[in-house]
């Protein structure tokens, strides 16, 4: 929506760079996790998930790991490109439903 | 895009009113949430609906309260509105209710004065 990201931590990038945009989670019984882009004026769009079985998930361009032990949740986004710019959350599932609890944010910004 | 649309965009209100949000789900979609996202801050989830029965609720007041439809359509309805209640209010389907990709419309940002 508009305004996202008005508060949120910024990371900023050169362009062709990776990106590395981290996450905490709270519930130790979440099984599923998921990462979203959020633009100006847009909801959330999928990018990637990895459920609790696995430490280690890519995309194309991107890879989540996730780290069960201290419940920790990262993005990585290789070449890092302008159309990269916007807030990334993330959201675990605590098994009940698709009910997601969502992070924070971070806002990702590319420079030219 | 997602295929989930919602209406309106932009919505303004005043305090002690009710207002009415719908969204329209992908087709086939059995699973509709509606989330609120105050400015700078993550969504949070409101309720979830499944085959037109409420599946769960947040922390969430019951002046908001919702309606699924069996045409994949779907209302958020706020009474008695609060200067706190303007927001995003983002609407999401899934195929189903576990562990399944959720698409986001782009939201009614609500306005309450």
């Amino acid at each position: 929506g508009e305004n996202v990201g008005l508060h949120l931590p910024t990371l900023s990038v050169q362009e062709g760079d990776n990106s590395i945009i981290n996450c905490a989670y709270s519930n130790s019984a979440s099984d599923y996790f998921i990462w979203y882009k959020q633009e100006s004026g847009k909801g959330p769009q999928f990018i990637i998930d990895i459920r609790s079985n696995m430490d280690k998930r890519q995309g194309q361009r991107v890879t989540v790991l996730l780290n069960k032990t201290v419940k920790h949740l990262s993005l990585q986004i290789a070449a890092t490109q302008p159309g990269d710019s916007a807030v990334y959350f993330c959201a675990e599932d605590n098994n009940a439903g698709n009910m997601l609890t969502f992070g924070g944010g971070t806002r990702l910004m590319v420079k030219p | 895009e997602t295929g989930v649309t919602q209406s309106p965009t932009h919505l303004i209100k005043t305090r002690g009113q009710q207002v009415t949000l719908r969204c329209s789900s992908q087709s086939g979609h059995n699973t509709v949430s509606w989330y609120q996202q105050a400015l700078g801050q993550g969504p949070q989830f409101i309720f979830q609906y499944y085959r037109e029965e409420e599946n769960g609720r947040g922390n969430f007041p019951p002046r908001f309260s919702g309606l699924q439809f069996p045409n994949y359509s779907s209302e958020l309805n706020v009474n008695a509105l609060e200067l706190d209640d303007s927001a995003l209010y983002l609407c999401a389907s899934s195929w189903d209710r576990a562990n399944e990709k959720l698409f986001f419309g782009s939201g009614t940002q609500l306005s309450v004065l």
